[in-house]
């Protein structure tokens, strides 16, 4: 099976929060990422988590990290039309070498 | 500070055909690797590369081959391409430093889309 799994969408009303959950199957990885992809462009980095640490904020974002369950997840608070767009999750296992994406979850925010 | 820049924006090519694509990587960096986005799929890793040498592959085979600059700048070029070669190719790059962290963390370019009919 597929080492990073993701939900394929969600829709979500502008103002409210959003979830993007992501499971792994690795428990040697040692970093986790978000990764934001705006339709026919590349990948910005969005926030990223060590694998010893169980929640990281930053402004609007929120990363939870279930080692145990080997679940990640992405909170958006008061989500807004420009968070339109596809979110990958992504595992490194071993430092400085590949990433291991998700499918990717798309988010449609309505107004 | 200057982002990762990747070129041409578009390609198209025909089966059988060869293609080169470029990355510039970001100010500083001297880690670049590449990766393969097929439509409505995740980036699959090609290979990384690190003070010129390849530092890792992923599973593509041989007609897929790269190179890096002493500007840390790369290449990625691709033989005999197949129809299964369209995709939307992403290069990215990562700061030096210990292991870990900001080190291992990928910065991508708006990557390359090449058609191959």
């Amino acid at each position: 099976g597929e080492d990073v799994e993701q939900s394929l969408f969600l829709s979500v009303r502008e103002g409210d929060s959003s979830v993007i959950n992501c499971t792994y199957t690795d428990s040697s990885s040692t970093y986790l990422y978000w990764y934001k992809q705006e339709p026919g462009a590349g990948l910005q980095l969005l926030t990223y988590i060590f694998s010893n640490m169980d929640m990281k904020q930053d402004q609007r974002l929120t990363v939870l990290l279930n080692k145990k369950d080997k679940h990640l997840s992405l909170r958006i608070a008061d989500t807004q039309t420009g968070d339109s767009a596809i979110y990958f999750c992504a595992e490194v296992k071993a430092a400085g070498n590949k990433l291991t994406f998700g499918g990717g979850t798309r988010v449609l925010v309505k107004p | 500070e200057t982002g990762v820049t990747q070129s041409p924006t578009h390609l198209i090519k025909t089966r059988g055909q060869q293609v080169t694509l470029r990355c510039s990587s970001q100010s500083g960096h001297n880690t670049v690797s590449w990766y393969q986005q097929a439509l409505g799929q995740g980036p699959q890793f090609i290979f990384q590369y690190y003070r010129e040498e390849e530092n890792g592959r992923g599973n593509f085979p041989p007609r897929f081959s790269g190179l890096q600059f002493p500007n840390y700048s790369s290449e990625l070029n691709v033989n005999a391409l197949e129809l299964d070669d369209s995709a939307l190719y992403l290069c990215a790059s990562s700061p030096p430093g210990l292991a870990g962290g900001d080190r291992d963390t990928q910065y991508f370019g708006p990557g390359t889309r090449l058609t191959v009919l």
